[in-house]
């Protein structure tokens, strides 16, 4: 299994400005994905980060508001832009292999718009 | 659309007995089928996966699935108190964006 990392672990921002969110896996995958989970709700997706091409994003998700990077097979950037409250969320990056389909999750980031 | 559903609890069993946890989908064409488990203000962790109809057992956790019924559970013996916490049940999202996996609500268990 892959040890992700992510950063920063929690913020507080305020509306209308920026907040990008970093992923670091230890080893190089060929999947990584950005979720966002409200409290006490489960887990929704907001793109696949590709390696070398522009993210795949849901339905709901648009590449203005997530601008997501991907550089390399360990690591990825998403940006949450212009923030409203309602971004007020945490923050998930997931890694995996894609041929098993398990995914590895990191910790999250809290993120709180105020 | 393509669900994941569980229900979502809680489920209390008493310290010692089996904690049954139970997951239908909708994609009959899915082949992939994982437990997570989510401690209070952590995040998921991956347990158990599964992909061929039968048991699978990994200590005191046991994956059952049936393609058939589209059914897939998850059986905890000799439950802990550290086994609280909230399941969650995902399905690959076959013909979806690749390795993307479809998660349900997840279902909390308390064990006292």
């Amino acid at each position: 299994s892959a040890v992700i990392s992510q950063k920063p672990s929690r913020d507080i921002c305020q509306r209308g400005t920026s907040l990008t969110i970093q992923c670091q896996v230890d080893s190089q995958v060929t999947m990584m994905f950005w979720y966002r989970q409200q409290p006490g709700q489960s887990l929704t997706l907001i793109a696949t980060a590709n390696q070398g091409s522009e993210a795949t994003y849901e339905s709901g998700f648009v590449i203005d508001k997530f601008p997501i990077s991907r550089p390399n097979l360990t690591f990825s950037t998403l940006t949450v832009s212009n923030m409203s409250p309602e971004d007020s969320s945490i923050y998930l990056c997931s890694a995996g292999q894609g041929g098993t389909y398990e995914q590895y999750f990191g910790p999250g980031t809290r993120l709180t718009v105020t | 659309q393509k669900e994941v559903e569980q229900n979502s609890g809680p489920l209390s069993v008493p310290e010692g007995a089996i904690a049954s946890l139970n997951c239908t989908y909708s994609d009959r064409v899915s082949q992939s089928f994982f437990w997570y488990r989510q401690y209070s203000g952590k995040s998921p962790e991956l347990i158990m996966s599964i992909y061929s109809n039968g048991d699978k057992e990994d200590g005191r956790f046991t994956a059952q699935l049936n393609k058939a019924s589209q059914y897939v559970s998850l059986l905890i013996r000799d439950s802990q108190p550290s086994d609280s916490a909230t399941y969650l049940c995902a399905v690959n999202d076959y013909g979806g964006s690749q390795g993307n996996l479809i998660f349900g609500k997840g279902t909390k268990l308390s064990v006292k």
